[in-house]
C-alpha cells in the first residue's frame, strides 16, 4: 500500500493564482482530513470528511474549497491564493470513521508570492 | 474554547537521560488524547491512543500516560534516533470528527 499521497511536493503560487492539491489514500479509509501547519501555530484543520459526498468545515477553512467524490480522492481547492495561505498542508486518512488515529500523508509546501 | 498546552517547547537530553513531556488540555468531556511523532519534512505518524484516566501505553522508550487534566510521554534511555517533534492531540469538543493540536515539543537527543 502507498498509503496517504500527496502532489505537488512543492509549489510556488503568485497572489489571485488557483490550484488543487491532490490527495489521495488506498486504505479504504473512510474518514479524511486537510491540516494546514505554520511555525508557532501547530496542526490547525481546514476541512474534513467522513465518507465520499461528505464534507464540513474544520477551524480555518475560509479560501479552501474541497470535495469528495471517490473514498480514494481529497482534493483541496484554493480559490485566490493569498501570501496568507502560505504554509506546509498535511492530508491525512483514518480506519475508525473519527478524527484521532490518523495516517498523514508528506505534505505540500506552498508559497504565495 | 478547546485547548491544548504543550511543554516544554524545546528539550534537548544527552542519550540515555530519561525525561517527561507534558500536554495540557481543557477539553471537557475528553474523547481521547492522542500522541504523534513527526520528523523534519514529514508528515506526523501516529503512536498512542488514550482514553480514560489512569490509562498508559507503551511503545520501545515511550510510554504515555493520562490523567484528568493532562497527559505525559515518558521517553526512557532515550537514543539520537528519538529525536523529533512530538504532537498531542484532542477531539474538539461535541465532536469526534475535529482535532485539536498543540504546537509540539521539539526533542533533541544527542550522543
Amino acid at each position: 500500500n502507498a498509503g496517504v499521497t500527496q502532489t505537488p511536493k512543492f509549489q510556488v503560487l503568485k497572489t489571485g493564482q488557483s490550484m488543487t492539491l491532490q490527495c489521495a489514500q488506498d486504505m479504504n479509509h473512510e474518514y479524511m482530513s486537510w491540516y494546514r501547519q505554520d511555525p508557532g501555530m501547530g496542526l490547525r484543520l481546514i476541512h474534513y470528511s467522513v465518507g465520499a459526498g461528505i464534507t464540513d468545515q474544520g477551524e480555518v477553512p475560509n479560501g479552501y474549497n474541497v470535495s469528495r467524490s471517490t473514498t480514494e480522492d481529497f482534493p483541496l481547492r484554493l480559490l485566490s491564493a493569498a501570501p496568507s495561505q502560505t504554509s506546509v498542508y498535511f492530508c491525512a486518512s483514518s480506519s475508525t470513521g473519527s478524527s484521532g488515529e490518523q495516517y498523514f500523508g508528506p505534505g505540500t509546501r506552498l508559497t504565495v508570492t | 474554547e478547546d485547548q491544548v498546552t504543550q511543554s516544554p517547547e524545546a528539550l534537548r537530553l544527552q542519550e540515555g537521560e530519561s525525561s517527561s513531556l507534558n500536554c495540557s488540555y481543557t477539553v471537557s468531556g475528553l474523547r481521547g488524547l492522542f500522541w504523534y511523532r513527526q520528523d523534519p519534512g514529514k508528515g506526523p505518524e501516529f503512536l498512542f491512543t488514550l482514553y480514560s484516566a489512569g490509562e498508559e501505553k507503551e511503545k520501545e522508550r515511550l510510554k504515555a500516560t493520562l490523567t484528568k487534566k493532562e497527559s505525559f510521554l515518558h521517553i526512557t534511555a532515550p537514543k539520537p534516533e528519538d529525536s523529533a517533534t512530538y504532537l498531542c492531540a484532542v477531539p474538539m469538543r461535541g465532536t469526534a470528527s475535529k482535532l485539536t493540536f498543540g504546537t509540539g515539543t521539539r526533542l533533541q537527543v544527542t550522543l
